[in-house]
Parts: C-alpha cells; structure tokens; sequence
C-alpha cells in the first residue's frame, strides 16, 4: 500500500515562502504522476496543483499560479511545494496525493495524512 | 473550468438506509469521475474511480454511475462507519475540481 507522509508545514506571515516535502514509500514513485491538494479549515477540497511522473510537465490553479510551483526528485522519492508570497487564503491542510497513472489524468487514488500552513500576521 | 455541482449539500439518514449523492458536471466529462470519503480529521479516502469502478478494499454496498454530465453515488445500506463527507472529483481536464462536498449525518 502506497505511503505519503507530507512535512514542512508551520505558522508564517503574509508575503512569506514555505516549502512542502511529501515523502513516498512502498510504491515506485518515479512512475507515478503526483498532486498537492488543500482544504481550507471548515471547507472542501481545492486540487493545487499536478506533475507527471517524470516531472516533465506541471498543472496549476488559477489561485496559486505564478507562487507555488511542483517539483519531484525522484531518486529521492520526494514531491515538493514550493510557496511563494503566501497570502492569508493560503490557510489550509496540504495534502500529498499519488495519482492512479503517469501523466496525472487519471484521478487521485493515495493521499498523505497532510501538513497544516497557516498564514497569520 | 469544470463545474462540479453536488447535491444535496447535507443528508440525514438512519443506519440501514439507502441514499444517493449527485454529481454536476458543467460539460461532458465522459466517466472521469471519482468519488471520496473524508472523515472528520482524515484525508479522503478513494470509493470509485471512473464513474463506477470500485476501488479495491471498498465495501460493495458503495456504487457509482453516471457518464457525460450526471453522476451518482449510492450507499446501498448505511453502515455507522459511512457518516462522513462525500466528495465527488472530475479528472476529465485541468484544472482538477471537486464537488462541494456531502456531509451525511445520523438522523
């Protein structure tokens, strides 16, 4: 069974970068496309942003697009967030999540237990 | 970007009871659909993938169908494990969307 475990969360203010690890065990990550999901507290789930198993293309929301950016190193195992001039909206559980296939387009099957960022002033 | 629109918002039901949650879609998505169970302080968990497929380890009394723009969900028998949210997921395009969310509670 596919393991995701996401770290790197914390409490920063307003304008701030963080960075998101999500760390992949018991399947070969390497060919698996990867997904950054949030939820805002209280609210539903907003899908973040896609990479292909190969890192070769990247999918953003209109939301975060031009801040956050996707990246994988796979002899690492590891799928990163990296967020830039972080806003107060960015409040939310970030969750990992493993797509059913390379390319990212055939739906989440595996998610990590998630990290929590909160951005507060 | 794909509209998901899911119905109804919140349900009440008793233990034994059949429901059903619907999914929206704001234009022809085929089958690329999938639905999730979340738990109250849990990530969400996949039921159905494609419209109907059952994810492994998933109980059969969960169902799914639909294709182009309407989906549903069934729980044939409401088991005490099965008060959570319900999401449904288009994978069909980019950006990935997701439906409101169903938190179905116990009447």
């Amino acid at each position: 069974q596919a393991q995701l475990v996401e770290s790197g969360g914390g409490v920063v203010r307003p304008g701030t970068s963080l960075t998101l690890s999500c760390a992949a065990t018991s399947f070969t990550f390497s060919t698996y496309g990867m997904h950054w999901v949030r939820q805002a507290p209280g609210r539903g789930l907003e899908w973040v942003a896609t990479i292909w198993y190969d890192g070769g293309n990247q999918y953003y929301a209109d939301s975060v697009k031009g801040r956050f950016t996707i990246s994988r190193d796979n002899s690492k195992n590891t799928l990163y967030l990296q967020m830039d001039s972080l806003r107060l909206d960015d409040t939310a559980m970030y969750y990992c999540a493993r797509d059913r296939w390379q390319l990212g387009t055939e739906g989440i099957d595996y998610w990590g237990q998630g990290t929590q960022v909160t951005v507060s002033s | 970007a794909i509209q998901m629109t899911q119905s109804p918002s919140s349900l009440s039901a008793s233990v034994g009871d059949r429901v059903t949650i619907t999914c929206r879609a704001s234009r022809d998505i085929r089958n690329d659909v999938d639905w999730y169970q979340q738990r109250p302080g849990k990530a969400p968990k996949l039921l159905i993938y494609s419209a109907s497929t059952l994810q492994i380890g998933v109980p059969s009394r969960f169902s799914g169908s639909g294709s182009g723009t309407d989906f549903t969900l069934t729980i044939s028998s409401l088991q005490p494990e099965d008060f959570a949210t319900y999401y449904c997921l288009q994978d069909y395009d980019f950006p990935y969307t997701f439906g409101q969310g169903t938190k179905l509670e116990i009447k």
